[in-house]
């Protein structure tokens, strides 16, 4: 049963650029969560996608932006790097329904991203 | 707000012995889920214990307890017999479902070494 996998996993992009990361959940899973941890801190919640739309969202600029497919995979968006964008970008998948919004949460090894 | 707070950046135990991880929270609600979670070199974040709010009766799971106390907000981590695999970061976490937002709140982490 595969867990939750992430790609790529690390990259290194320029200020002012766009980053795309891309996350397939837990086989059975249907609401993948984004988190961004920053070096030395814990993570921080971006947003939640659930049928294909943005449940909720943390304290995040426009600037980061996610879509989810049909078949629940899902990607992270971040436009006009900053050099304060660089951190490990965790997705976490679990299920809808019952405790499994609350229990059952798989995450991913992360995207390392290094904004130069 | 809710916040999540670890006054312990580091700790070390020597092997076989048994080491407390404290946590502290804020809240306004009462019904809500604490957890521990792990996250070694592979980065992936990895469930310890989970608590809910409602009972009183403190978690455990095999060399991990907790020391919930529910009126000083505090949650802390006790492993006993702590092994070489046990080092690792350690994020104190909280989610409060009944404020419609399934998403954690993590702690800054405890960075926790065991030595041989």
């Amino acid at each position: 049963d595969a867990g939750v996998t992430q790609s790529p996993t690390h990259l290194i992009k320029t200020r002012g650029q766009q980053v795309t990361l891309r996350c397939s959940p837990k086989s059975g899973h249907d609401t993948v969560s984004w988190y961004q941890q920053a070096l030395g801190q814990g993570p921080q919640f971006i947003f939640q996608y659930y049928e294909e739309e943005e449940r909720q969202r943390g304290n995040f600029p426009d600037r980061f932006s996610g879509h989810q497919f049909p078949n629940y995979s899902s990607e992270l968006n971040v436009n006009a790097l900053l050099l304060g964008d660089s951190a490990l970008y965790l997705c976490a998948s679990s299920l809808a329904t019952g405790t499994g919004r609350i229990y059952g949460y798989t995450f991913g090894s992360g995207t390392r991203l290094t904004v130069v | 707000a809710q916040t999540v707070t670890q006054s312990q950046p580091e700790m070390s135990v020597q092997e076989a012995e048994t080491v407390t991880l404290s946590c502290t929270y804020d809240t306004s609600e009462n019904n809500y889920y604490l957890f521990w979670y792990k996250q070694p070199p592979s980065r992936q974040m990895i469930l310890v214990i989970r608590q809910e709010a409602y009972k009183q009766q403190n978690a455990t799971e095999n060399r991990f307890s907790v020391n919930f106390q529910k009126a000083a907000k505090s949650f802390s981590l006790k492993i006993s017999d702590s092994q070489l695999g046990d080092t690792a970061m350690y994020f104190c976490a909280f989610m409060a479902p009944p404020s419609g937002t399934y998403k954690y709140i993590f702690g800054t982490g405890t960075r926790l070494k065991v030595l041989a």
